[in-house]
């Protein structure tokens, strides 16, 4: 299986600060990769595909970027409603594997 | 508009078994494979099992091969999860989820998610 591993876990940022959260995979993957931005109590929103497509609806200040294994979800300016857990997720290969997620907190 | 709703949650004691369902509505049903994912609670996400669009071909995650099912009735827009000898790790919300890709073979890209039912195992 591939290892989506990550990083940070969590995060403390304030309204208005550049976000990045970053997974890295198993080499020889592409970039069939997606992010999902979770709140609580809710299901996964799909935010971005391969690796950097904006789904319809997402606002532009989230995008996605790749460079070789390591894939980075960036969030140019958060605002109050960007506060969640983000998860990766490789569907390059089976089975789909998702990284651990990371929570976006207020600081 | 894309609507999934799963039912069919609660709590079971261990060994036991529990069938899941989700009424999908909005999109033409018979054209898209459907996963379920479930998530622990506070952990993160798991995929579980996946069905063709036609429900002639089926995967599984090793951690429910053997022991649940997956199946569809694309007459009624439904999709099940038949949950066998469950075991208090099978404790989580379990999401119903639409596959991205047209008619063709599912890409494990999750496109629409339903709200969740929590299953929780527990004697």
């Amino acid at each position: 299986d591939i290892q989506m591993t990550q990083s940070p876990v969590s995060l403390s940022a304030s309204v208005g600060d550049r976000v990045t959260i970053t997974c890295r995979a198993s080499p020889g993957m592409n970039n069939w990769l997606a992010w999902y931005q979770q709140k609580p109590g809710k299901p996964p929103k799909p935010l971005i595909y391969a690796a950097s497509t904006l789904e319809s609806g997402v606002p532009s200040r989230f995008s996605g970027s790749a460079s070789g294994t390591e894939f980075t979800l960036t969030i140019s300016s958060l605002q109050p409603e960007d506060f969640a857990t983000y998860y990766c997720q490789q569907y390059n290969a089976y089975p789909p594997t998702f990284g651990g997620g990371t929570k976006v907190e207020v600081k | 508009q894309v609507l999934l709703v799963e039912s069919g949650g609660g709590v079971v004691q261990p060994g036991r078994s529990l069938r899941l369902s989700c009424a999908a509505s909005g999109y033409t049903f018979s054209n898209y494979a459907m996963h379920w994912v479930r998530q622990a609670p506070g952990k993160g996400l798991e995929w579980l099992t996946v069905v063709s669009h036609d429900g002639g071909r089926k995967n599984y995650a090793d951690s429910v091969n053997g022991r649940f099912t997956i199946s569809r009735d694309n007459s009624h827009s439904t999709v099940f999860l038949q949950m066998d000898s469950l075991r208090p790790e099978d404790t989580a919300i379990y999401f119903c989820v639409k596959d991205w890709n047209l008619v063709a073979a599912p890409i494990y890209y999750f496109e629409n998610w339903g709200q969740g039912t929590l299953v929780t195992v527990s004697s």
